[in-house]
């Protein structure tokens, strides 16, 4: 079990379906991150969270949005997805971001676009 | 453009030898390196960092940091087939940037 927490684990859902992304750690730690990662290839950096703001946004389509209600948890919104938006989503935290801080992943999830 | 090179393998080894898996970077400017393992359809799992150069130790995991040749490696020791996955290697973010690097990731197949 990590301590980084991701739910669902699975996820289907349709191209005109709204659904969230969940993820929750009490580490602590004060940068979260959301992943895209595609079979065989490294995790794809979609945003990064430091002290709740949003630092990063790695020129990702509107029809991702995320949230940060707090310090502990972070949120992806999914909104008209395409079929090549399948893939695992990981969220991961830091104490800060920056240097020499490594990321602790979440188990991810599953997700899967009909 | 910062990169971080990995051969992708798969990397083959018997069960008992020893694994040695190598990565190269390009931003000098990078104090952190990391090394994760995935199992296939699993998430990446911290197992070393390393800040400085020389050789970290860890149970089996050994890291090696050459700064002035800008490479890292891990060595595992007396691997097993529970050792079989895909470790990926990571440069921290620098220059005030938020953003690390991961390398390709290498697939290691320990066979008894």
């Amino acid at each position: 079990d990590t301590e980084v927490t991701q739910t669902p684990k699975h996820l289907v859902m349709g191209m005109t379906n709204k659904k969230s992304l969940k993820c929750e750690q009490h580490m602590g730690h004060r940068a979260m991150y959301w992943y895209k990662q595609k079979a065989k290839k490294p995790p794809e950096l979609m945003f990064v969270y430091s002290y709740e703001k949003l630092s990063i946004n790695e020129s990702v389509p509107s029809r991702f949005s995320p949230e940060c209600p707090n310090s502990s948890l972070l949120n992806l919104h999914l909104h008209a997805l395409q079929p090549e938006d399948s893939a695992l989503y990981l969220c991961a935290s830091s104490q800060a971001a920056g240097a020499n801080q490594p990321q602790h992943f979440g188990d991810g999830t599953r997700l899967s676009i009909l | 453009q910062k990169e971080v090179e990995q051969n992708s393998g798969p990397l083959s080894v018997p069960e008992g030898a020893i694994a040695s898996l190598n990565c190269t970077y390009s931003d000098r400017g990078s104090q952190s390196f990391f090394w994760y393992r995935q199992y296939s359809g699993k998430s990446p799992e911290l197992i070393m960092s390393i800040y400085s150069n020389g050789d970290k130790e860890d149970g089996r995991f050994t890291a090696q940091l050459n700064k002035a040749s800008q490479y890292v490696s891990l060595l595992i020791r007396d691997s097993q087939p529970s050792d079989s996955a895909t470790y990926l290697c990571a440069q921290g973010a620098s220059g005030g940037s938020y953003i690390p690097t991961f390398g390709r990731g290498t697939s290691l197949i320990v066979h008894p």
